[in-house]
């Protein structure tokens, strides 16, 4: 196994484009998880999902964004009417569903919006 | 969420231990202890966890207080990869989302 990967690892869009992310967890792990970092912070946590059903959302979540994971394998990130405020690097982890399980992460897509 | 508090930053010398503390006072009995690091341009990667005992892995050792309201990481020996954002993180136990509450980290700098 290759571990958690992510595409594409940069976008640059303008303001008011769609984005879409992909994320691809490691292939037993039926959690997967997605965060957002800005620079000099901490990863934020956005959005979970176990199998195909999303379980929880952040409210950091506004209606522009919208995760899917329609198989319980890979998941999709889309950010609608992109705004400057959005850049930031889009992370995703993966971990099995037992208790204190710890969670392996993809390398990130960063979003640079202009 | 129980809260943390870690160093900004601490800095160590090549092939000397490290020892990065973490007070976390509000941790509730069923909270693991998660430690994750994160170096440069790079997405967060798991170090250990425990609950209540001390724990060893390839990578590091995990020192809990008896009153679980602190814990120390230690890097026996530091290497320049080590380098890197230390994030010690309260994951809540039974029947949860196990999603990660980041602080700020301790940055470890290591000088050859």
């Amino acid at each position: 196994d290759t571990g958690v990967s992510q595409d594409p690892r940069h976008k640059i869009t303008k303001r008011g484009q769609n984005v879409t992310f992909r994320c691809d967890p490691i292939s037993e792990h039926n959690r997967l998880y997605w965060y957002r970092q800005t620079l000099g912070q901490g990863p934020e946590f956005l959005t979970y999902f176990q199998n195909e059903a999303q379980l929880e959302k952040s409210r950091l979540l506004s209606d522009r964004f919208s995760a899917e994971r329609p198989k319980g394998s890979f998941s999709t990130l889309e950010i609608q009417r992109t705004e400057q405020g959005d850049s930031a690097m889009y992370l995703c982890a993966s971990s099995y569903p037992w208790e204190g399980g710890e969670q392996y992460f993809g390398p990130g897509t960063r979003l640079t919006v202009t | 969420d129980a809260k943390t508090t870690q160093p900004n930053s601490m800095e160590s010398n090549e092939e000397e231990p490290v020892h990065l503390p973490c007070n976390h006072s509000t941790i509730s009995g069923t909270d693991y202890i998660h430690w994750y690091r994160q170096l440069p341009s790079q997405g967060p990667e798991y170090v250990i966890h425990g609950l209540t005992s001390n724990v060893n892995n390839r990578m590091a050792s995990l020192a809990i207080a008896e009153d679980r309201k602190s814990s120390t990481l230690i890097l026996h020996r530091a290497t320049l990869r080590d380098a890197a954002v230390y994030y010690c993180i309260p994951v809540v136990g039974s029947g949860n989302t196990g999603k990660l509450i980041f602080g700020q980290g301790t940055t470890l700098q290591v000088k050859p």
